[in-house]
């Protein structure tokens, strides 16, 4: 079975750029999640959908970050400008379903640096 | 809101040593509990869960028991090995109310085992 699949792997722009990271889950699964690694913390959860609708994104910054997943599938999220802080560790994760009983299968990362 | 807090400082031990990496959890409901490991190079995988109060989730010789009383999960290992090297993240998910099953992180403690 293959993994949840995340591009680019690395990504390194100068501030007030934009940027977008990819997701490809792992097939069937209706649960879709962003966290945000910065060095030398746990990840954070961005936003969460279910199927191609959000189910949590309170911990999104609207103003500069955006996200998708319009067939309920693959997701892209976006930044727009970058800012410095913005540098870290994109993480992107599956599960079959919603709740805590469901194992999140995380994706490899997207390391953005921001210059 | 929930929270999660690891000991603190990278854990430095030599290989068949005992391991103890402590966790601490403040939540508002019932969570479930996890251990995480991130190995280097790879992204984020599932160690141990446990779901309810006096629980003990155990793989790959690792074990940490859900303590509802000192609010803890703690992980411990009888005898590490050099392979055990790598992150290990503490997380909580609210098993009910609004959460949908988001995980909130501890801070992550990186070890490093020497023959």
């Amino acid at each position: 079975e293959a993994g949840v699949a995340q591009s680019p792997r690395y990504k390194i722009i100068e501030k007030r750029q934009s940027v977008a990271f990819w997701c490809n889950p792992i097939s069937g699964h209706a649960t879709l999640y962003w966290y945000q690694q910065i060095l030398g913390q746990g990840p954070k959860l961005l936003i969460q959908f279910q199927n191609n609708g959000v189910v949590d994104d309170s911990q999104l910054p609207k103003d500069r970050f955006s996200a998708e997943r319009l067939k309920g599938v693959d997701s892209t999220l976006k930044i727009q400008p970058a800012k410095l802080e913005d540098s870290a560790v994109y993480l992107c994760a599956s599960s079959g379903g919603q709740g805590a009983l469901h194992e999140q299968y995380f994706g490899p990362g997207t390391r953005l640096t921001v210059t | 809101g929930d929270s999660v807090t690891q000991m603190e400082g990278p854990v430095t031990l030599s290989e068949e040593a005992f391991l103890t990496i402590n966790c601490t959890y403040t939540a508002t409901g019932y969570p479930s509990l996890f251990w995480y490991v991130q190995y280097p190079g790879e992204g984020l995988q599932l160690l141990l869960k446990a779901t309810k109060a006096d629980d003990k989730g155990s793989n790959k010789g690792f074990e940490a028991t859900y303590r509802k009383e000192t609010t803890s999960f703690h992980l411990e290992k009888g005898s590490v090995q050099v392979s055990d090297s790598a992150v290990y993240f503490c997380a909580l998910s609210e098993a009910g109310g609004t959460s949908y099953g988001k995980l909130t992180f501890g801070q992550g403690t990186i070890l490093t085992v020497h023959p």
